[in-house]
């Protein structure tokens, strides 16, 4: 079946604009998670949708950034007023659910590379 | 705070040399633990996940094994083809951040002819 997709693949901007990344996770998981991977490295959460609301938006980095999900299917990460500090590849990943108990496997997306000039 | 070591950071093996990757990880109450491979320029792929000690997983050249404070992947006659870098990342019962992962910084993995 279709994996997480991402698009765009690749966003060039400049510095101070708006950009807006999405997400389409596999059909049927109620889970969504955004990571930030900056070059060389670990991945860095986000966010993370259980359904369309978010629970924990802890790893968002300033109020610049903002997530959404509707249809418990689609989500936007949006970023305002970009800074050269904002290039990474941003990831997103879906699982069938989230809980407390046995952690569900997270399927991750191609990735979106941003690039802030 | 969940944390996760790899170790090394990087690995060069000739084609055939086994050998084994290590996750160091500290955790309150492991929910999971994952490894995922990672090419240039892709997202992570999923490899195995492991839910207690003593519990081990296989794929093909991979054998995923788990213990108390660490994971080893061993790569067993491995091929230019494994050449990737291998994410480890756990998550923990901690709070109420029941989606995050916490990810290593990778082991940079190159198999040579």
């Amino acid at each position: 079946g279709a994996g997480v997709s991402q698009s765009p693949s690749n966003k060039v901007t400049e510095k101070g604009k708006d950009v807006e990344l999405r997400c389409d996770p596999i059909s049927g998981h109620t889970a969504l998670y955004w990571y930030r991977q900056r070059l060389g490295q670990g991945l860095e959460f986000l966010i993370y949708f259980q359904g369309n609301s978010a629970p924990d938006k802890s790893g968002l980095p300033s109020d610049r950034f903002s997530a959404e999900r509707t249809g418990e299917s689609v989500s936007t990460l949006t970023i305002q007023r970009t800074q050269q500090e904002d290039s990474a590849v941003y990831l997103c990943a879906s699982s069938p659910r989230t809980s407390g108990g046995l952690a569900d496997t997270q399927y991750f997306g191609p990735g979106t590379r941003l690039t802030v000039l | 705070e969940d944390q996760v070591t790899q170790s090394p950071e990087a690995l060069r093996l000739q084609e055939g040399e086994s050998s084994s990757l290590n996750c160091s990880y500290t955790v309150s109450g492991l929910r999971g633990l994952f490894w995922y491979r990672q090419d240039p320029g892709k997202g992570p792929e999923f490899l195995f996940t492991l839910y207690s000690a003593g519990e081990e997983k296989e794929k093909e050249r991979l054998k995923a094994t788990l213990t108390k404070k660490e994971s080893f992947l061993h790569i067993t006659a491995p091929k230019p083809e494994d050449s990737a870098t291998y994410l480890c990342a756990v998550r923990g019962a901690g709070g109420t951040s029941y989606g995050k992962l916490t990810f290593g910084q990778g082991t940079i993995l190159t198999v040579h002819p």
